[in-house]
C-alpha cells in the first residue's frame, strides 16, 4: 500500500472561518478522492481531486463551499469554507495507486477531525 | 436514496466463533465490492474486495461472498479475535478504481 498523511489530524474553529485540509502521499496514484463522516453517519465523497482541472463534486457539494486543489500526482487539499457546526465531521482523503500489488483499491488517510463551534 | 445497506448496526461474537456481517445493495450496475475496517480515529483500512464476475474471495481468516440475483453480500471472519472489533463497512463501485458508495457500517465486537 501506501503512506497517507492528513494535516491537520483533528481542529476545532469558530463558525464562518475557513479550514484547508492537506492530503499528502508517498507514492505516484492515480484517483484521489475526499470523503466526508459526520458524525453517526457513513462516509460520503465530497469529490474525485483532478489532478490540474476542477474538481468533480457530487451531488450536494460545491465548490465555492468545498474547492478542492490537486496540483500534482501526490497532493490535494480541501478547503472547507465559511464553517457552520453542520460540517463538524471527519474528512478522509483517499487514493488509488499507481503502481503495486493493488492498483484498483482505494487506500485512506487518518482523517481530519473537524469540530465548529 | 440509500444504495448500499447493512442493517445490522452491531453483532456480538465470541472469540474463536465465526463473525458473519451482511450488506445489500440495489443497484445491478456496480461492479466492485469492498470491505473496510475501521477503528476510532483511523481512517477506514482495506480488508478484501470482489468483482462482481466472482461469488468468493478468500484471504486468509476473511472471505467475501456475492450473491448477484439477491444483491447480498457478505463477509465471514474465521475465527474471530478480540482485535477484529471495529466498526465493519460494505462499500460498492461501478468499476475498480472508482468511487465508492458505502454501507451505514456495522459495529463487530468480539469477546474473549
Amino acid at each position: 500500500s501506501a503512506v497517507i498523511s492528513q494535516k491537520p489530524s483533528r481542529d476545532i474553529c469558530q463558525r464562518g472561518t475557513s479550514l484547508t485540509i492537506q492530503c499528502q502521499v508517498d507514492s505516484q496514484v492515480t484517483m484521489m478522492f475526499w470523503y466526508r463522516q459526520q458524525p453517526g453517519q457513513s462516509l460520503t465523497l465530497i469529490a474525485t481531486a483532478n489532478q490540474g482541472s476542477e474538481a468533480t463534486y457530487e451531488s450536494g457539494f460545491v465548490i465555492d463551499k468545498f474547492p478542492i486543489s490537486r496540483p500534482n500526482l501526490t497532493f490535494s487539499t480541501l478547503t472547507v469554507s465559511n464553517m457552520s457546526p453542520e460540517d463538524s465531521s471527519i474528512y478522509l482523503c483517499s487514493v488509488v495507486l499507481l503502481k503495486g500489488a493493488s492498483t484498483d483499491t482505494q487506500y485512506f488517510g487518518p482523517g481530519t477531525r473537524l469540530t465548529v463551534l | 436514496d440509500q444504495q448500499v445497506k447493512q442493517n445490522s448496526p452491531s453483532l456480538s461474537v465470541q472469540e474463536g466463533r465465526i463473525s458473519i456481517l451482511n450488506c445489500d445493495y440495489t443497484n445491478s450496475m456496480f461492479d466492485y465490492f469492498l470491505w473496510y475496517k475501521k477503528y476510532p480515529a483511523e481512517g477506514p483500512t482495506f480488508l478484501i474486495s470482489i468483482s462482481s464476475i466472482k461469488d468468493k474471495n478468500e484471504d486468509g481468516r476473511f472471505t467475501v461472498f456475492l450473491n448477484k440475483s439477491a444483491k447480498h453480500l457478505s463477509l465471514h471472519i474465521v475465527p474471530s479475535q478480540p482485535g477484529d472489533s471495529a466498526v465493519y463497512f460494505c462499500a460498492a463501485a461501478y468499476n475498480q478504481g472508482g468511487k465508492l458508495i458505502f454501507g451505514q457500517g456495522t459495529e463487530l465486537s468480539v469477546k474473549p
